[in-house]
């Protein structure tokens, strides 16, 4: 039984380019979350996603970020035109079971982005 | 809002010391609280969780936590520390609002094992 899969797991792009992180929640779950941890902080969360519908992105930053959970295939978080404060690691996490039931959520291995 | 605090940013301790990693919760209702490890360069692992019932929570690793409403505590605790536990550790609480559900986070405690 797989856990939750990201990759890559590290990306490395130039300023002004686009990264793409993608995720693959544990097999039979359907809600997916995406956490930044920047440097000695935290994780910060960004994302809830369900099957083709985002349920709160009050964490996603106003511009050039982006999610997507499709009906088939993994997870994107997409990041426009890249700028140093973007370098961070990309955390997904996903769980079976909709908000309030008290299942755990799991978390992938991340996704190391610099941006240079 | 609900949110945890984490009050400083290392650990020391000696092999086969007690680990205590303290958290303390802010939430205007009753709290599901959580620890995760997470190792150099991995991702995070949970290692105990609280939602309702027994306020003493035993998790992987030899690690507990202790509910305690009366002082909005929720410290990780281990008898004996052992090399292996080197990693940093954060404590979490859920917020569900409306159709959404999310884990806040401590700013985390890296502990380190002395020989």
């Amino acid at each position: 039984n797989a856990g939750v899969m990201q990759n890559p797991r590290h990306l490395v792009r130039r300023r002004g380019q686009e990264a793409r992180l993608r995720c693959s929640p544990m097999k039979g779950h359907s809600h997916v979350y995406w956490y930044r941890q920047l440097p000695e902080e935290g994780l910060k969360f960004m994302v809830y996603l369900q099957k083709e519908n985002i349920i709160d992105e009050s964490g996603m930053p106003k511009e050039r970020f982006s999610a997507e959970f499709p009906k088939e295939g993994p997870s994107i978080l997409r990041i426009q035109q890249v700028v140093r404060g973007d370098s961070a690691a990309y955390f997904c996490a996903s769980s079976p079971l909709p908000p309030g039931s008290g299942n755990t959520i799991y978390f992938g291995e991340g996704s190391w982005l610099t941006v240079v | 809002a609900q949110s945890v605090t984490q009050l400083g940013s290392h650990v020391s301790v000696s092999e086969g010391a007690l680990v205590l990693l303290r958290c303390n919760y802010s939430s205007s209702v009753p709290p599901y609280l959580f620890w995760y490890v997470q190792y150099p360069n991995q991702g995070l692992q949970l290692l105990l969780k609280y939602t309702t019932g027994a306020t003493l929570v035993k998790g992987i690793n030899g690690f507990e936590a202790e509910f305690k409403k009366s002082e909005t505590s929720f410290h990780l605790t281990k008898p004996s520390a052992h090399m292996s536990d080197a990693a940093e550790y954060f404590c979490a609480v859920r917020v569900t609002q409306g159709g959404s559900e999310k884990l806040v986070f401590g700013k985390g405690m890296k502990l380190t094992v002395n020989p």
